[in-house]
């Protein structure tokens, strides 16, 4: 099956700085991708989605000058947390739709744990 | 909007014992429907998905869930526990059938399994 990967798959890193996951599609072309956040214990929440080549739409609460999301080609998108806080320390999962595929299945990246100290 | 609901954030069975996940969802349109797992510290892994056709699906590890359009209702089911099914299931539903529209998630059910 298609796969996704996520890099890197854990980071730690100091207050103020800024932190940038990288998601790609590696055997299939993916047009469309999405990032998601998920706290401990809990579900995934979708922060936004990734169209390659134009702006990213983001979900009712996320910051966009904060998740910046680049998705400049057809394999590989980006988020990157600026100026991350302790309170964005939470597990990033992203997802990408292959158009290839018999009902446009999306296949999930294994996650990026982040840790803001 | 669309929603999911599953019941019970916490099952706990007893080892080769009826597992049973229950979800519901709420879509204006027939849904895709999915099962996830998820061990710790680890992303998703897709057990099985309901597109069309038979609503009896079959996936991995033994796991198969139901559609039921009008209870509007996912279950997922398993005839005997294993210890290695202990971890985070998620049921999650596509309202559209078009390929930019992301999933949305129930908030899971962590299912333990005692010897």
């Amino acid at each position: 099956g298609a796969v996704v990967s996520q890099h890197p798959s854990w980071v730690i890193c100091k207050s103020g700085t800024s932190v940038k996951i990288e998601c790609r599609s590696l055997d299939f072309q993916a047009t469309t991708m999405f990032w998601y956040r998920q706290f401990p214990k809990q579900s995934l929440m979708l922060m936004a989605t990734s169209n390659e080549g134009s702006k990213a739409t983001y979900e009712q609460g996320v910051e966009k000058d904060k998740f910046l999301i680049n998705h400049a080609s057809l394999t590989l998108s980006t988020l990157t947390v600026t100026s991350a806080h302790p309170e964005d320390s939470s597990f990033y999962i992203c997802s990408a739709r292959d158009g290839g595929a018999s009902y446009n299945e999306q296949f999930f990246g294994p996650g990026t744990r982040l840790t803001v100290l | 909007a669309q929603s999911v609901t599953q019941l019970g954030s916490h099952v706990s069975v007893s080892e080769g014992a009826l597992v049973l996940l229950r979800c519901n969802y709420s879509s204006s349109v027939p849904p895709y429907l999915f099962w996830y797992v998820q061990y710790p510290n680890q992303g998703l892994q897709l057990l099985l998905k309901y597109t069309t056709g038979a609503t009896l699906v079959k996936g991995i590890n033994g796991f198969e869930a139901e559609f039921k359009k009008s209870e509007t209702s996912f279950h997922l089911t398993k005839p005997s526990a294993h210890m290695s099914d202990a971890a985070e299931y998620f049921c999650a539903v596509r309202p559209s059938r078009s390929g930019n529209t992301p999933l949305v998630f129930g908030k899971g059910t962590r299912l333990s399994v005692i010897a």
